[in-house]
């Protein structure tokens, strides 16, 4: 069974830059895994950030940037702002048509 | 703009089946692929299963032997059947559509489903 692993919390300063990694228990994440991202605020529905790695979902601000750093997918977000405090999590396809959500990250901006 | 619905009981028995159905409305369902995903209260996101109108399905592993997804083009609806409920399927069951980069593009607003006697 795949597991995806995601950090359980981070905080970042209004302003600031803060980087959450996906990783992958079976070792790498490439694109070929086709890293996706989503931000959940409390009561709401997921909301679609980032797919195929780096691709901004229509409308998302460009202060929200995804990458491969090392054996990981990362989601950036560059000069945060107080409505970025949510839930964040990646998706990724493991092959034979199976999906599999990282754990999940919660950011607090203060 | 595409939007999906989901329908359900909201609460049900140990031991029973469950059956949730989303309907999109704003475009149609063929040609596309159509999921299933579940977050139990204060907890995680969890992928259930998948389907396409070509009648393509998959399912996660630890659900598959209780799972069926299934779909019906005429109402542009599709459907997921949960057999042999227990507390532990108690979630919000979400309904969403696959984009072009192997990732969901649109959700629907969730429904609660309470597995309790």
């Amino acid at each position: 069974q795949t597991v995806v692993t995601q950090e359980p919390s981070f905080s970042v300063s209004p302003g600031g830059t803060v980087t959450l990694t996906c990783g992958v228990s079976s070792g790498s994440v490439s694109n070929g895994y086709y890293p996706s991202w989503y931000q959940q605020t409390p009561g709401q529905a997921p909301r679609t950030l980032i797919y195929s790695t780096n691709t901004r979902s229509s409308g998302v601000p460009d202060r929200f940037s995804g990458s491969i750093l090392g054996k990981k997918a990362a989601l950036t977000i560059t000069g945060a702002q107080a409505d970025d405090e949510s839930d964040y999590y990646c998706m990724l396809y493991v092959g034979s048509g199976i999906y599999v959500f990282g754990t999940g990250t919660k950011v607090t901006v203060l | 703009q595409v939007q999906l619905q989901e329908s359900g009981p909201g609460l049900v028995k140990p031991s029973e089946t469950l059956s949730l159905t989303c309907t999109v409305s704003g475009g149609s369902i063929n040609g596309y692929y159509w999921g299933w995903i579940r977050q139990p209260p204060g907890k995680g996101l969890e992928w259930i299963a998948n389907i396409h109108d070509s009648g393509s399905t998959d399912y996660n592993p630890s659900l598959k032997s209780r799972v069926t997804i299934l779909m019906d083009t005429s109402k542009n609806q599709f459907s997921l059947r949960l057999s042999s409920l227990t507390a532990a399927d108690t979630a919000i069951y979400y309904c969403a559509k696959y984009g072009s980069g192997w990732n969901f593009d649109h959700w629907g607003q969730g429904t609660l489903l309470t597995v309790s006697s």
